[in-house]
């Protein structure tokens, strides 16, 4: 089955500066790639996802990049706010696959 | 819309005992998973359903059954609680297959000493 891992697993990022936040999968086949966000205490929630017909997608501050020949898709947060920290979690899935396979998660502290 | 709901919030269990997590949505979802996360895990999938009247194992299904009767609820059981089942539980679901946008609950989370 696919196997997706997350790097670093901890990042500490000065307010104000770039986060970047890189994962790597194994199936080749697979060709959704969300990114959720999980706030101390909270539930993860979808903040943007890409498939593979696209190389990048950005919304506002945040965007993700896709590399399909490497297998490895990124997830790029610019202008760093306190109310970005929190746990990220990359996860891959293909069309006929009945669930996500996430990683294991970074952690994102921005220090203001 | 309350979208995904959890009950109960909180738990404490003994070894050896058994109970049943809920998870209710409103959105209509055909698919519904259920995750345990501990620290340094991430998110592994229990079981999950990908309709009613279905039901499928993840990656981690010893010690847990589950039932889809309704369309819109999930049941977790933990027949015979053990230690190792500690964790923080989430329910979600997605309107159909593994490449649409996951709506997850609030999260239960369960201790058993």
């Amino acid at each position: 089955g696919e196997n997706v891992e997350q790097h670093p697993s901890t990042l500490s990022v000065q307010e104000g500066d770039s986060a970047v936040i890189k994962c790597t999968y194994s199936d080749s086949a697979s060709n959704y790639f969300p990114w959720y966000k999980q706030e101390l205490g909270k539930r993860p929630q979808l903040i943007i996802d890409i498939r593979s017909n696209v190389g990048e997608k950005k919304d506002q501050r945040i965007a993700v990049t896709l590399n399909k020949t490497a297998k490895h898709f990124s997830l790029h947060i610019t202008e760093t706010q306190p109310e970005d920290s929190a746990v990220y979690f990359c996860a891959a899935s293909s069309y006929g696959n009945n669930r996500l396979a996430f990683g294991k998660g970074n952690q994102v502290v921005v220090i203001p | 819309n309350a979208g995904v709901t959890q009950t109960p919030k909180f738990r404490v269990l003994k070894t050896g005992q058994s109970m049943t997590l809920l998870c209710a949505q409103d959105m209509n979802h055909e698919y519904m998973y259920w995750y345990r996360q501990d620290p340094g895990m991430g998110l592994r999938l229990i079981h999950y359903s990908v309709g009613e009247g279905t039901t499928a194992k993840g990656e981690v299904p010893d010690g847990y059954n589950v039932s889809r009767l309704k369309k819109q609820n999930f049941l977790l059981g933990l027949e015979s609680a053990a230690p190792s089942q500690t964790s923080v539980y989430f329910c979600a679901s997605s309107l159909v297959s593994g490449t649409n946008e996951q709506y997850f609950g609030p999260g239960t989370r369960l201790t058993v000493t």
